[in-house]
């Protein structure tokens, strides 16, 4: 079983859809949580980190479930310019583990 | 402020052939990372160097690759002899610490084709 599991897509939205990612972990131990974006081509960025009471900024919304070991991400109100991959990352003890990444691409 | 700077951006070479990577990471960052991502995988740590020190290079092919941090500052990573699987975008990343916040800041990648 992969340390962290995503979802490949591709989700292919209108503008304006709300959709939402789901990220998986195995290690119980893990210690903290991410969703990095990374555009075609380009490196990944950090996006969020994310927090057990879940937490949002602007159109975004992380959450995470430590006993389903889940971790999601949802996007309000999509936009042209959220196209892109996005990884969801667990830390276990100093590394980070990424997911293979879920594509989202948001039609006009 | 600058970036995490790497270079070449790509390379072709044929496999057996030998390749090295450098990175240069933000200024003022003590922990420094080299990943693989393999096309529609996500980044695979290779090696972490706290400093000048190696902390994890538990995933990094030792029988071919080697890195190294002289000084703190800048790194290089070299393959030898490369074999075709070794394809992909080679990335660095920097952190100022290990601990909180963890954000790793990711240099632009150099793309590898074995052939």
């Amino acid at each position: 079983r992969k340390e962290v599991e995503q979802d490949p897509g591709p989700f292919n939205v209108p503008e304006g859809a709300t959709v939402a990612f789901n990220c998986t972990y195995s290690n119980s131990a893990s210690q903290s949580f991410f969703w990095y974006r990374q555009d075609c081509r380009k490196e990944p960025k950090l996006l969020m980190s994310v927090y057990s009471s879940g937490n949002e900024d602007g159109r975004f919304t992380a959450q995470l479930n430590r006993a389903s070991q889940y971790i999601s991400l949802l996007i309000r109100d999509s936009k042209l310019s959220d196209s892109a991959t996005y990884l969801c990352v667990v830390k276990n003890t100093d590394k980070l583990i990424f997911g293979t990444g879920t594509r989202l691409q948001v039609f006009p | 402020e600058a970036g995490v700077a790497q270079s070449p951006r790509y390379k072709i070479i044929e496999k057996r052939q030998s390749v090295a990577f450098w990175c240069n990471p933000i200024s003022g960052h003590a922990t420094l990372y080299w990943y693989q991502q393999i096309l529609g995988q996500g980044p695979k740590l290779l090696i972490q160097f706290q400093n000048n020190g190696v902390v994890d290079d538990s995933q990094l092919p030792k029988d071919r690759f080697s890195a190294e941090r002289l000084k703190g500052v800048d790194s290089t990573l070299k393959i030898q002899p490369a074999k075709l699987e070794d394809s992909a975008v080679y990335l660095c990343a920097s952190s100022l610490e290990p601990g909180p916040p963890y954000e790793q800041y990711f240099g632009p990648g150099t793309r590898l084709t074995v052939t």
